[in-house]
C-alpha cells in the first residue's frame, strides 16, 4: 500500500487560512468516508484531529476543518496561529482492511 | 478515555529480537482493535499491524508480514509486538494507538527501537 500523497509544506501568516491535501485512491480515499487527520509537534505524539472526513473530536478549535473531493481529501486551517506549527498527516481505511498514512506536511507560520 | 503507555524498545543487532509491550488503562480496551504505528526518524508516520478485540484475527504491513506478531491479553489489558529478524530499516518509534471505529486515538507516547550493530 503507498502512502497517501501530500505536499511536503505549506505556510502562511497568522490569521490567514492554509488547506492540505491528501490524494489517494479509489481504494482508499475516494472508496471510503474514513479519512482522518494527525497533528503531530516535534518530539510528541500524534493528536487526532478530525476523523470520518469532516467531524472534530471534542476539544480540537473549530479553526480545523476537513473536506473530501473523489480520490483527494483536504484539511483547512482558518486562522493560522502560531501554535499551529507542526506536522500534518492524513490517513484512510483502505480495501484491504488496512489503513494507510500519508507522507505528511509540515506547516509553518511566518 | 483509554491511555496508552509502550515500554520494551531499545538497541537490537541486525538480525535480533525485541518484544514491545503496551499498558491500557481498563476503560475500552478490552472492546477496542489494537494496531500499532511506527515513525522513522525525521519520516512519516506508518501503519504495521492491528489485532481485533478479542485477539483472533492479526493484519500486517507487507514490509513487516513473516517477522512481527501482534498479540493482546485482555484479562491483564496488554498489547504487545514481537519483533524478530529485525533490520536496521525497521528503526524507528512504535506507536501503540486504539481503533475504536475508523481514527487512531489515543496514541501512547512511543518506544524507541534501534537496530545496529
Amino acid at each position: 500500500q503507498s502512502a497517501l500523497t501530500q505536499p511536503a509544506s505549506v505556510s502562511g501568516s497568522p490569521g490567514q487560512s492554509i488547506a492540505i491535501s491528501c490524494s489517494g485512491t479509489s481504494s482508499d480515499v475516494g472508496g471510503y468516508n474514513y479519512v482522518s487527520w494527525y497533528q503531530q509537534h516535534p518530539g510528541k505524539a500524534p493528536r487526532l484531529l478530525i476523523y470520518d472526513v469532516t467531524h472534530r473530536p471534542s476539544g480540537v478549535p473549530d479553526r480545523f476543518s476537513g473536506s473530501k473531493s473523489g480520490n483527494t481529501a483536504s484539511l483547512t486551517i482558518s486562522g493560522l496561529q502560531a501554535e499551529d506549527e507542526a506536522d500534518y498527516y492524513c490517513s484512510s481505511f483502505t480495501s484491504s482492511h488496512t489503513y494507510v498514512f500519508g507522507i505528511g506536511t509540515t506547516v509553518s507560520v511566518l | 478515555e483509554v491511555q496508552l503507555v509502550e515500554s520494551g524498545g531499545g538497541l537490537a543487532q541486525p538480525g535480533g529480537s525485541l518484544r514491545l509491550s503496551c499498558a491500557a488503562s481498563v476503560s475500552g480496551f478490552r472492546g477496542s482493535w489494537m494496531h500499532w504505528v511506527r515513525q522513522a526518524p525525521g519520516k512519516g508516520l506508518v501503519w504495521v499491524s492491528r489485532i481485533t478485540a478479542d485477539g483472533s484475527g492479526a493484519d500486517y504491513a507487507d514490509s513487516v508480514k513473516g517477522r512481527f506478531t501482534i498479540s493482546r491479553d485482555n484479562a491483564n489489558n496488554m498489547l504487545y509486538l514481537q519483533m524478530n529478524s529485525l533490520t536496521v530499516e525497521d528503526t524507528a518509534v512504535y506507536y501503540c494507538v486504539r481503533v475504536a471505529q475508523t481514527w487512531f486515538d489515543p496514541w501512547g507516547q512511543g518506544t524507541l527501537v534501534t537496530v545496529s550493530s
